[in-house]
């Protein structure tokens, strides 16, 4: 039951440069969608989130693209620094099985910046 | 910044015995959440909690597995007689006033049974 994809599992960028995170989603009825970053041996730490109804969100270094009839979205970083070294965690809620609670989330893209 | 928090780090038991999971959710959140991420997959939701019941709750939610909010901070998650397969991170959530908010995440309990 694949509904969030991350099809990279890894990605390699140089400092300064952008990093672009990708993620593909089956289910229309996902409404809500979360980006978070994770460290080893902690928890998934929250970056920034959209809205169905939006097509952009920006936060600083930080934008998350939705493109609804692709069912696509991609979270972009510039510039890359070396702290950004994480695994980034894509995950979707919505009113889906009459529950509206729960994130689904993808497998993961470790991102690693370069110095 | 409130946090969510998790007690313990690390817990090893043997297979069969019964563990309780912790978490202190941010003070003024109303949903809670458990999800587990075993080694290699996916995090995966268990269930969440609000108002006092279980709102949802996931496949892997079965019988052996029970949640608590004893008192105004503590949320819990007890495994009643532990499998070598539940043996993963287990992670503690909470969001805020409405359903679909941000949930914010604990630093996990690593949990291995042997």
């Amino acid at each position: 039951d694949q509904q969030v994809k991350q099809n990279s599992p890894s990605l390699s960028v140089q400092e300064g440069r952008i990093s672009i995170l990708n993620c593909d989603y089956t289910n229309s009825m996902f409404d809500y969608f979360l980006w978070y970053k994770k460290y080893p041996a902690e928890g998934p730490t929250f970056l920034i989130s959209i809205s169905s109804i939006k097509d952009k969100n920006e936060d600083g270094r930080f934008t998350v693209f939705l493109n609804k009839s692709a069912k696509h979205l991609s979270l972009h970083i510039v510039p890359s620094q070396p702290g950004d070294s994480a695994v980034y965690f894509c995950a979707a809620s919505g009113e889906v099985g009459g529950s509206n609670y729960k994130l689904t989330f993808g497998k993961g893209t470790l991102l690693t910046v370069n110095p | 910044e409130p946090e969510v928090t998790q007690t313990p780090s690390h817990q090893v038991t043997q297979m069969g015995q019964e563990v309780i999971l912790r978490c202190v959710p941010i003070s003024n959140h109303l949903y809670f959440y458990w999800y587990r991420q075993i080694l290699g997959q996916k995090v995966e939701f268990l269930v969440s909690f609000y108002n006092n019941e279980i709102s949802e709750k996931s496949e892997i939610f079965d019988d052996q597995f029970s949640v608590e909010r004893p008192d105004g901070s503590n949320f819990t998650l007890k495994i009643r007689s532990t499998k070598l397969e539940d043996s993963a991170m287990y992670f503690c959530a909470s969001s805020g006033l409405a359903a679909q908010e941000t949930q914010y995440f604990g630093p996990g309990t690593r949990l291995l049974v042997l």
